[in-house]
């Protein structure tokens, strides 16, 4: 079993729609939760990251992290064309390697 | 543009070659990661460093090795390729945002071996 897990998707939704991305994992000692976006041949581009349980929003994107039920989502409003892409969730332990442990990643499809 | 260059862009090699993969981390950054893309195994970490020493190692070949200089560029030697080994290779460099560290990704080498 991989440490995290991530719906591979395609997820096509409509311009316009909220879009929920999600991943699970189970490593309790994931402190770290981050977010990351990668369009087509290009490297990830970090979107979020949130610290410990709790929410983080900013601007049309808001970051969930249930650390009691091991599961962390992203959220994407007013979903856009642009937003088309593969969305990794990213976590990592509290030591001093820093070394991330992605998910497989969710491809995304805005339709206009 | 995340500020980390990588070179070559792509690289196309044969079975049993060696090759090496460059990476500059971003301005002032201490610490490079190497991490392999591909379709079957998503997005591994195989190793870090930090100014110069080697801090963790991941799921990194036998036949793969870094270093990084006292410029702070790294290299990645990938040798007796296999076909196996073709793959996405992202370098990425992390800096201390608001508290936390946070790494910012390369564009990648995209390794094909026939």
């Amino acid at each position: 079993q991989k440490e995290v897990e991530q719906d591979p998707g395609p997820l096509s939704v409509p311009e316009g729609a909220i879009v929920s991305l999600n991943c699970t994992y189970s490593n309790s000692a994931f402190q770290y939760f981050m977010w990351y976006r990668q369009y087509s041949r290009k490297g990830p581009e970090l979107l979020m990251y949130t610290y410990s349980s709790g929410n983080k929003e900013d601007g049309r994107f808001t970051a969930q992290v249930d650390k009691s039920s091991k599961y962390i989502s992203l959220f994407i409003r007013d979903s856009q064309p642009s937003d088309s892409a593969t969305y990794l969730c990213a976590m990592r332990e509290m030591d001093s390697s820093y070394k991330l442990i992605f998910g497989s990643g969710t491809r995304l499809l805005v339709r206009p | 543009d995340s500020g980390v260059t990588q070179t070559p862009k792509h690289l196309i090699t044969a079975t049993g070659q060696r090759v090496t993969l460059r990476c500059s981390p971003r301005s002032g950054d201490l610490s490079v990661y190497w991490y392999q893309q591909s379709l079957d195994q998503g997005l591994q970490f195989l190793i870090q460093y930090y100014n110069g020493e080697e801090r963790a190692k991941g799921n990194i070949l036998e036949r793969f090795s870094a270093q990084q200089f006292p410029d702070l560029h790294s290299e990645l030697n990938l040798s007796s390729l296999e076909l196996g080994d073709s793959a996405l290779y992202f370098c990425a460099s992390s800096t201390r945002t608001s508290g936390v560290e946070t790494q910012y990704f390369g564009p990648g080498t995209r390794l094909l071996v026939l």
